[in-house]
């Protein structure tokens, strides 16, 4: 079961890039990395996957080193609206995977 | 709006009292996970369904919690003689077997036991 670390918090000020490095080193040569975010009182949000290399999309841009052994979720110039917890899972969603969320990393984010 | 729907948003119960919530999956999502999340913690995977074969449920926090899903598309999570320790948000997801990771979150259910 590939275990996930990742900081418990951060703080970042408006206009600013954010990155969150998740350190997933047991990671299976089958597994994704992806990130969710959550906001208080919501389930999770997909925000992004990926498998190598470098992964963007609308709201973040991921990125995987060769070794796999981590992932850092960046976040382009944040927004209040971003603040928020954010999570990393790795797995391949199939067989008997269980997804494991862990804590996350709470972002505030300030004027 | 995830497209995935969970109902009650909240249910205000006794101890001792029977609760059952609801989840209506995106109707093309094999994959059901139910949750719980306490606060200042991540979801806590509970029990998952591909299409109406319930294939994990050793995580179901006791004999107390139980899982449905007839027919795989709409799912109910039971709780039979609720503890005060229940209180909690119960989260749905569900996803399709393609989606590698993805999975799509309902708002969830909050429980209290008073």
């Amino acid at each position: 079961l590939a275990k996930t670390t990742q900081p418990i918090s951060m703080d970042s000020y408006e206009g600013q890039e954010v990155n969150i490095t998740c350190s997933h080193n047991n990671i299976a040569t089958n597994d994704y990395i992806t990130w969710y975010q959550q906001f208080p009182s919501q389930g999770p949000r997909f925000i992004i996957q990926g498998y190598k290399t470098k992964v963007t999309n609308e709201v973040a841009s991921l990125f995987i080193p060769a070794d796999r052994k981590s992932s850092t979720l960046s976040l382009p110039r944040v927004s209040l609206s971003d603040t928020a917890v954010y999570y990393c899972l790795v797995g391949d969603g199939r067989g008997s995977y269980i997804p494991t969320f862990g804590r996350g990393t709470s972002l505030i984010v300030h004027p | 709006d995830t497209g995935v729907s969970q109902d009650p948003r909240h249910k205000i119960t006794k101890r001792g009292q029977n609760v059952t919530f609801r989840c209506d999956p995106i109707s093309e999502h094999n994959r059901l996970y139910w949750y719980r999340q306490t606060l200042g913690q991540g979801p806590e995977f509970l029990t998952y369904f591909q299409n109406e074969a319930q294939l994990e449920k050793s995580r179901l926090l006791s004999d107390r919690f139980s899982a449905e899903r007839p027919k795989g598309s709409f799912s109910t999570l039971e709780i039979q003689r609720t503890e005060q320790g229940d209180s909690a948000m119960y989260l749905c997801a569900s996803r399709r077997l393609v989606d590698g990771e993805t999975q799509y979150f309902g708002p969830g259910t909050r429980l209290l036991v008073l």
